[in-house]
């Protein structure tokens, strides 16, 4: 198995350009999980999906983040306009279903300058 | 709110003692565990999950789970310098869906 991928590995950008960010799950999982990792905060839930449903976005920070998973094997999770302050590694995650073990991709680095 | 607490570190242990991370949790309807250790620049890999009181051994990692206190711990045995990394408690179950992370605990190694 693959393992989760993530798509592109770094990203820097220019403060007010849009970012867009993509995920493919584990073949087979039903959840998807978008965290963002800082050091001040830690790991973050931004939001997660089940069966490609959008359950739990309370997390995403501002109406500038939106997330989409059109099928089982992608989502992306974008962000327009970017900010500096959205500087940060953003992991994707998936598992089996909700509340089991899950698996992080590589994760994206996204520098805003 | 559903909240994992941990201590930040750095935890620094010898080489070939046993290291100690702890973690506790607010919600009680929480029912599942799970110690992650993610390298520096690396993404979080799962050790071990727990869901039953006692203890669950894997090699030389042992969690350990009391409900009635809200407490988890992971112990690793035979601590060696690749063990060094920033130690990740969470938390299923209980009100709110998907898991819940601590901070994480930086433990090091020391040859």
């Amino acid at each position: 198995d693959a393992g989760v991928i993530q798509s592109p590995r770094h990203e820097v950008t220019e403060m007010g350009q849009e970012v867009t960010l993509r995920c493919k799950p584990i073949s087979g999982h039903n959840s998807l999980f978008w965290y963002r990792q800082t050091m001040m905060r830690g790991l973050e839930l931004l939001i997660y999906f089940n069966n490609n449903v959008p359950i739990d976005d309370s997390g995403m920070p501002e109406d500038r983040f939106s997330a989409k998973m059109p099928n089982a094997s992608f989502s992306t999770l974008k962000i327009q306009p970017s900010e500096p302050r959205d500087s940060a590694v953003y992991f994707c995650a998936s598992s089996l279903d909700r509340e089991n073990e899950q698996f992080f991709g590589p994760g994206t680095r996204l520098t805003v300058l | 709110q559903k909240e994992v607490e941990q201590n930040s570190g750095p935890l620094s242990v010898p080489e070939g003692a046993i290291a100690s991370l702890n973690c506790t949790y607010s919600d009680r309807g929480s029912q599942s565990f799970f110690w992650y250790r993610q390298y520096s620049g690396k993404s979080p890999e799962l050790i071990m999950f727990i869901y039953s009181n006692g203890d669950k051994e894997d090699g030389r990692f042992t969690a350990q789970l009391n409900k009635a206190s809200q407490y988890v711990s992971l112990l690793i045995r035979d601590s060696q310098p690749s063990d060094s990394a920033t130690y990740l408690c969470a938390a299923s179950g209980g009100g709110a869906d998907g898991l819940t992370f601590g901070k994480g605990t930086h433990l090091i190694i020391q040859p």
